[in-house]
Parts: C-alpha cells; sequence; structure tokens
C-alpha cells in the first residue's frame, strides 16, 4: 500500500494565498494528483505532476519533489467557492495495479470573507 | 468533454432489496472504476475494469457485484446490503488503467445510498 499524508483542515482569508501540503511513501510511483471535492459531490481534477518541479493552471499550482516525497497545492487570489476538501492522489506503477489511485484523507480548506 | 454520468443520484433501499447503480461515459475510455466514499473520507476503490474486463476486485463483498455490459456502461449490482454500507458511490472512467498523463481519473457525481 501507499502511506498519503496531508492536513486535515486548514483556513484563510478571501484574497489571500494558501499552500496544501502533501508527503507520500510509496514503493511505486507514478505521478500525484490533486483534486478538489466540495460537500456531497464528485471529486474534480485539478492538476498532475509525474516529474520535479512547479506546474501552473490560473490560480492553482503545484509542485513534486520526487526524492523528498512531497508535494504541495498553492491556491491564489482566494475565493469564496475555494471552500473545499482538496484530495491528494498518488499512482501506483507495479505490475497488476498499474493505474491504481491511493487517496489521502482529504485537506478540509474554509475562505473566510 | 469529460463527463461521467451517474444514476440515480439518491437512493433508499431495504436490506432485502435489490438494487442496481449505473455509470455511462461518452469519452471512448477502456477503464472504469468504483469507489465507495464515507462521509469526510477519502474515495476508496473497490473495482477496476480495463477493456470491460474486472481487473481489480478490493476484496468486496459479494453483495456488490459489478458489470461492464460494453465499454461505455458499468453497472453496481446491489442485494443484501447493510446499513453500514450507506455512503457516496462514485464512478470514474480514464483512457486506460494504465501510467501517464493522459490516463486521468474523471469522477461522476456520485449515488447518495442510504441503506434502511
Amino acid at each position: 500500500g501507499q502511506n498519503i499524508d496531508q492536513p486535515t483542515e486548514m483556513t484563510a482569508t478571501e484574497g489571500a494565498i494558501v499552500q496544501i501540503n502533501c508527503t507520500y511513501q510509496t514503493s511505486g510511483f507514478n505521478g500525484l494528483f490533486w483534486y478538489q471535492q466540495h460537500a456531497g459531490e464528485a471529486p474534480t481534477f485539478l492538476s498532475y505532476n509525474v516529474l520535479d518541479g512547479l506546474e501552473e493552471k490560473g490560480r492553482f499550482s503545484s509542485f513534486l519533489s520526487r526524492s523528498k516525497g512531497y508535494s504541495y497545492l498553492l491556491l491564489k487570489e482566494l475565493q469564496m467557492k475555494d471552500s473545499a476538501s482538496y484530495l491528494c492522489a498518488v499512482r501506483d506503477a507495479r505490475g497488476s495495479t498499474l493505474g491504481r489511485l491511493y487517496f489521502g484523507r482529504g485537506t478540509q480548506l474554509t475562505v473566510w470573507p | 468533454d469529460t463527463e461521467v454520468t451517474q444514476t440515480p443520484k439518491h437512493l433508499v433501499m431495504g436490506m432485502t432489496n435489490k438494487k442496481s447503480l449505473k455509470c455511462e461515459q461518452h469519452m471512448g475510455h477502456r477503464a472504469m472504476y468504483w469507489y465507495k466514499q464515507k462521509a469526510k473520507k477519502p474515495p476508496e476503490l473497490m473495482f477496476v475494469y480495463s477493456y470491460e474486463k474486472l481487473s481489480i476486485n478490493e476484496s468486496v463483498p459479494s453483495r456488490f457485484s459489478p458489470e461492464c455490459p460494453n465499454s461505455s456502461l458499468l453497472n453496481l449490482h446491489l442485494h443484501a446490503l447493510q446499513p453500514e454500507d450507506s455512503a457516496l458511490y462514485l464512478c470514474a472512467s480514464s483512457p486506460q488503467a494504465g501510467g501517464g498523463a493522459k490516463n486521468i481519473q474523471y469522477f461522476g457525481a456520485g449515488t447518495r445510498l442510504s441503506v434502511l
């Protein structure tokens, strides 16, 4: 299996910047994903990293360091609608489980006005 | 278009009922997934179908029976469920069940199941 750790809760103010960290320990690695999930809704894909470095997509950026088993999701210019759970997921690269996603417990972000 | 459609959105069933959850995608994806998600928990993988064949069963009880009648459809047949099976059931699909930047899993809105 995999061990994926992220903070349970975070709070921030509208317009601010927040960084959500994710650490992982895997015996096989084929990419790290971030998903956004509003309460009672489906996870929505945000970003994918497989090589070290920063991927930027509008207000959201995601960073990966494979040697450190570390990723973060950076949200800029926070809006109220960004209040949601953010799930870090690692894809397994081993044999028959190729493509399997392992999810962290999610970070519940609350954005205050 | 990255739409995965699940029906019904809500389902209430008794422990002796038989019901089915349905999932459909028209993106040409050849991998489809069932996840179970309890409140404030991450999604837990149940089954993976690759090219209409079951490739992963995460030791799911036999009261859950998946079926993939064709490359666009995925069903989950439910029978003799327990109250603890109440959860949000999510379907996802990806181009293939493999690695690479293109094999992103896209999720449906889910079926919220309550077992009485």
